[in-house]
């Protein structure tokens, strides 16, 4: 088991720029989950995909985007990209219960570190 | 609203000292607590979920307990080790799939 895997591992992009991170969860998992970690500080919800539709969302701006594949792969898309956008981007997936709700435990992959100069 | 506090931010301890770490939450509605450990610019290792119904999880040389009519969960590690030494968070899941997280603490063993 491969566990949750994301690509790329690092980033460089300028003031603008818009951005693509990809995800693939652990072997078995329906539901993806995205948080931005800026440095010094604990993960930030951004948003979860499960059935391919987003269905909970942090406190982000709608230049944060995503998208959920029939594999249950999931992007996080990010457009118009902020000096303060700079952050390690964290995937972590778990398996839904019958009702959709996640009471599961979360696994995370290894994260993409973005920087925007 | 939801927050989550971590206490203390740092520790620093000898090893084969015995520790407790310290999370607390604004809200107890709920549905479980999961303890992480991040190593420095690495994703987060899950390291114990407690269920809302469960007192306690232990796993090894750790232990967490929850207490939701207090807010509070606690992280113990026995016998500690300088590969111990990583920042430790909690994170929180309320309804609607919301998980909040605190912002760790950075624990250093010394050999």
């Amino acid at each position: 088991d491969a566990g949750v895997t994301q690509s790329p591992t690092h980033l460089i992009k300028t003031r603008g720029q818009q951005v693509t991170l990809r995800c693939s969860p652990k072997s078995g998992h329906d539901t993806v989950s995205w948080y931005q970690q800026a440095l010094g500080q604990g993960p930030q919800f951004i948003f979860q995909y499960y059935e391919e539709e987003e269905r909970q969302r942090g406190n982000f701006p709608d230049r944060f985007s995503g998208h959920q594949f029939p594999n249950y792969s999931s992007e996080l898309n990010v457009n118009a990209l902020l000096l303060g956008d700079s952050a390690l981007y964290l995937c972590a997936s778990s398996l839904a219960l019958s009702s959709g709700v996640s009471y599961n435990e979360q696994f995370f992959g290894p994260g993409t570190r973005l920087t925007v100069l | 609203k939801q927050e989550v506090t971590q206490i203390p931010a740092a520790l620093s301890v000898p090893e084969g000292e015995n520790l407790v770490l310290n999370c607390s939450f604004t809200d107890s509605a709920i549905y479980n607590l999961q303890w992480f450990r991040q190593d420095p610019g690495k994703g987060l290792t899950s390291l114990l979920l407690i269920q809302s119904s469960q007192r306690e999880q232990t796993s090894g040389r750790l232990n967490a307990s929850l207490d939701k009519s207090s807010g509070r969960s606690t992280l113990y590690i026995a016998a500690s080790q300088p590969g111990d030494s990583a920042t430790y968070l909690c994170a929180v899941l309320y309804n609607f799939n919301k998980f909040y997280f605190g912002s760790g603490t950075k624990l250093n063993v010394k050999p």
